[in-house]
């Protein structure tokens, strides 16, 4: 059973870099891309971006000036870098498979399962 | 980005009841639909992908389905665990997209 774990600091000065990593058991990471998504305090998802198990990455539009993501297969993690944060980009941040095969049958376009447990990240001094 | 709009925001509903929720795509996505279940504290859990398949392990009261670029998530006989919120999300294009969000609360 695939699972994800999150792991960093949990409080970030403002204009300060925010860093996680997640780490896979499970499964191997050659076979699917990976994602980051975060939810802040009371409100929606949104999707910060993903990377492929060769490094490609994609990023949302508003957070792509400030996010990088990296992956290491052999050690099963994908990491997270955003930088410049403000009070804004406290949330709680997810890692999850980004998934588009299942049960025998692969489709055009993914989703995302499973998710780790997600990590509270707070941005304040 | 393509907006996803979740009606109704919330709702309160008792257990047996049947539960409808809908997710409007701001333009067409095809079939590119995910709906994930959030419980209090927890990460969201994949329910249905793909417009209508069940996730394995989901129970066969949820159902999904669409008609044009208005998806509907259905819960017939609403159970104890399943008063939580609901979120739908596209992968049509990038980047996804979820809805807002749909809390069923018990009435």
């Amino acid at each position: 059973q695939v699972q994800l774990q999150e792991s960093g600091p949990g409080l970030v000065k403002p204009s300060e870099t925010l860093s996680l990593t997640c780490t896979v058991s499970g499964s191997s990471m050659t076979n699917t891309d990976w994602s980051w998504i975060r939810q802040p305090p009371g409100k929606g998802l949104e999707w910060i971006g993903s990377v492929s198990p060769t490094g490609i990455t994609s990023h949302s539009p508003s957070l792509e000036s400030r996010v990088s993501i990296s992956v290491d297969t052999p050690k099963k993690q994908f990491s997270l870098r955003l930088t410049s944060v403000t009070a804004a980009d406290t949330a709680v941040y997810y890692c999850a498979r980004r998934q588009d095969c299942s049960g025998g049958s692969c489709y055009s376009y993914p989703w995302f399962d499973p998710w780790g447990q997600g990590t509270l990240v707070i941005v304040s001094s | 980005d393509i907006q996803m709009t979740q009606s109704p925001s919330s709702l309160s509903a008792s257990v047996g009841d049947r539960v409808t929720i809908t997710c409007r795509a701001s333009e067409r996505i095809s079939t590119y639909l995910n709906w994930y279940q959030q419980k209090p504290g927890k990460a969201p859990k994949l329910l249905i992908y793909v417009t209508s398949i069940l996730q394995n392990g989901v129970p066969s009261r949820f159902s999904g389905s669409a008609s044009g670029t208005d998806f509907t998530l259905t819960i017939t006989s609403l159970k104890p665990e399943d008063f939580a919120t609901y979120y739908c999300q596209q992968s049509y294009s990038s980047p996804p997209t979820f809805g807002q969000g749909t809390k069923v609360e018990i009435k």
